[in-house]
C-alpha cells in the first residue's frame, strides 16, 4: 500500500508548456513538501505545506505554483516550462515534528514519493 | 527494501566540542549516495554533506566530516568545534543511484549547550 505517491513517474514535454505533478499521501501526515533534485543529487526544498497552509516558499520562479486542496494532496503546477526545469521532483510528507516553541516531537521523519523525472525539450 | 537507521534520537554537545551522529543503512546495491541533512525549527532542509558510495575517501565540509564504512554500511557524521547554530534535527539519507529512490532516517535531535 503506497504511502506517498506521485504521478506521473516520467514527464517529457516541450518548452513553453504547462504541466502538473500530483502528490498524495495516505499516512495521515499534516505536512507535505516539494523538493527539486539537481544533477548532483542535491535536494532543494521548494515548498512546504502544513495543514494546507504554505509554511516554506523558497526562492523559486513564480512559474511554479503549489496547490494543496486538502491535507493529503499537494500538487505542483509549472507554467511556461524551461530547459532548466528538467530535474527529478520529489514529494514528501511528515508529521510536523516541530512544536510552536521549537521542541522536536520525534515524529517528523519524512517519507518520500518515488519521484517524477521531468524532461523539458 | 533499503532502510536507514539513526539509533540516537537525541544527542547533546558542549559548544566548541566534537560530536558524532551515527547512521547505518541496509542495501544490496553498490551504486548509491548518502547524505546528511539538517532541519532547524524553520523546517528548512539544508544539505550538510554528501558521499558517493564509489568514493573511498570520506567527504568533508569545513567542520563537518563523515566516517563512511561501506562494508559495515555505516555513515556517521562528525561535527567539530560545535556552534550554537548547529542545533537542529539531523537526518541521514540514502539515494539509490540510477533510480529515484530516497529514504530518510528518523533523525537525531542535536542540542548544543553554551
Amino acid at each position: 500500500d503506497t504511502a506517498v505517491s506521485q504521478t506521473p513517474k516520467y514527464l517529457v514535454t516541450q518548452m513553453g508548456n504547462d504541466k502538473s505533478i500530483k502528490c498524495e499521501q495516505n499516512l495521515g501526515h499534516d505536512t507535505m513538501y516539494w523538493y527539486k533534485q539537481d544533477s548532483k543529487k542535491f535536494l532543494k526544498i521548494m515548498f512546504s505545506y502544513n495543514n494546507k497552509e504554505l509554511i516554506i516558499n523558497e526562492t523559486v520562479p513564480n512559474r511554479f505554483s503549489p496547490k494543496s486542496p486538502d491535507k493529503a494532496h499537494l500538487n505542483l503546477h509549472i507554467n511556461s516550462l524551461e530547459l532548466g526545469d528538467s530535474a527529478v521532483y520529489f514529494c514528501a510528507s511528515s508529521q510536523d515534528g516541530w512544536t510552536a516553541d521549537g521542541q522536536w516531537t520525534l515524529e517528523g521523519e519524512q517519507y518520500f514519493g518515488p519521484g517524477t523525472r521531468l524532461t523539458v525539450t | 527494501a533499503q532502510t536507514v537507521t539513526q539509533s540516537q534520537p537525541e544527542m547533546s554537545v558542549q559548544e566548541a566540542e566534537t560530536v558524532t551522529l551515527s547512521c547505518t543503512y541496509d542495501t544490496s546495491e553498490s551504486d548509491y549516495y548518502l547524505f546528511w541533512y539538517k532541519q532547524p525549527p524553520s523546517r528548512q532542509m539544508i544539505l550538510v554533506i554528501r558521499q558517493e558510495a564509489y568514493k573511498q575517501q570520506n567527504a568533508t565540509e569545513n567542520r563537518f566530516s563523515v566516517n563512511f564504512q561501506k562494508a559495515a554500511k555505516s555513515f556517521s557524521l562528525k561535527i567539530s568545534d560545535s556552534q550554537l547554530g548547529d542545533a537542529a534535527m539531523y537526518f541521514c539519507a540514502y539515494d539509490q543511484g540510477g533510480s529515484e529512490k530516497l529514504v530518510f532516517g528518523k533523525g537525531t535531535k542535536l542540542t548544543v549547550n553554551p
